[in-house]
């Protein structure tokens, strides 16, 4: 139980495009995910938290602009990188916590970005 | 801000031995704790938690202890297995925190046949 995945799992774009990455949880409801950011041999950045059917909450020094969240169902948040630059390459993960779950996070495969 | 941290950034052990892998946190209102291991290039894989009213905790080869009174957190490892290499990070939940997670540094363990 408690699966996440996520698509596209890596993704090469050009820069100025906008990149969607969707997250799901496969069978539990995610009343809140997460969203965070990892660059090679550092840990996990928390970008925002989402909760279904609201505004994400956006961590300190993270544009809300430019990294749009939305949890439009209790299984499903996307976020989207617009007019993606090199330096937003990364690779993205998210997590998703829900009832029964407590506090556990559960993460996603994670998404590769590379913006050339 | 406060953070949680780890002593050892990488450990090699011999295939078979017990692993050891140390956390310290700061912040006294944590209350519970997760270790993750993360194979590279995936996302993080839950291995096991504890709550801050309990000391240790069992998994399935793994135990987690927790000492409040200086506030660390240890993973080990019983019979460590090639399988086990990845990068291990602990990661605390505030009290009343809506549930974010604070992620450790991380620990690379390496296991040498």
């Amino acid at each position: 139980g408690a699966v996440v995945s996520q698509h596209p799992s890596r993704v090469i774009c050009k820069s100025g495009t906008s990149v969607k990455i969707e997250c799901r949880s496969l069978d539990f409801q995610a009343t809140t995910m997460f969203w965070y950011r990892q660059f090679p041999k550092q840990s996990l950045m928390l970008m925002a938290t989402s909760n279904e059917g609201s505004k994400a909450t956006y961590e300190q020094g993270v544009e809300k602009d430019k990294f749009l969240i939305n949890h439009a169902s209790l299984t499903l948040s996307t976020l989207t990188v617009t007019s993606a630059h090199p330096e937003d390459s990364s690779f993205y993960i998210c997590s998703a916590g829900g009832p029964g779950i407590q506090e556990t996070q559960y993460f996603g495969p994670g998404t590769r970005l590379l913006v050339l | 801000g406060e953070s949680v941290g780890l002593h050892l950034p990488t450990l090699s052990v011999q295939e078979g031995d017990n692993s050891i892998i140390n956390c310290a946190y700061s912040n006294s209102a944590s209350d519970y704790f997760i270790w993750y291991k993360q194979e590279s290039g995936k996302g993080p894989q839950f291995i096991i938690d504890i709550r801050s009213n309990m000391d240790k905790r069992q998994g399935q080869r793994v135990t987690v202890l927790l000492n409040k009174t200086v506030k660390h957190l240890s993973l080990q490892i019983a019979a460590t297995q090639p399988g086990d290499s990845a990068v291990y990070f602990c990661a605390e939940n505030i009290r009343g925190s809506q549930g974010n997670l604070i992620f450790g540094k991380g620990t690379k363990l390496s296991v040498k046949p």
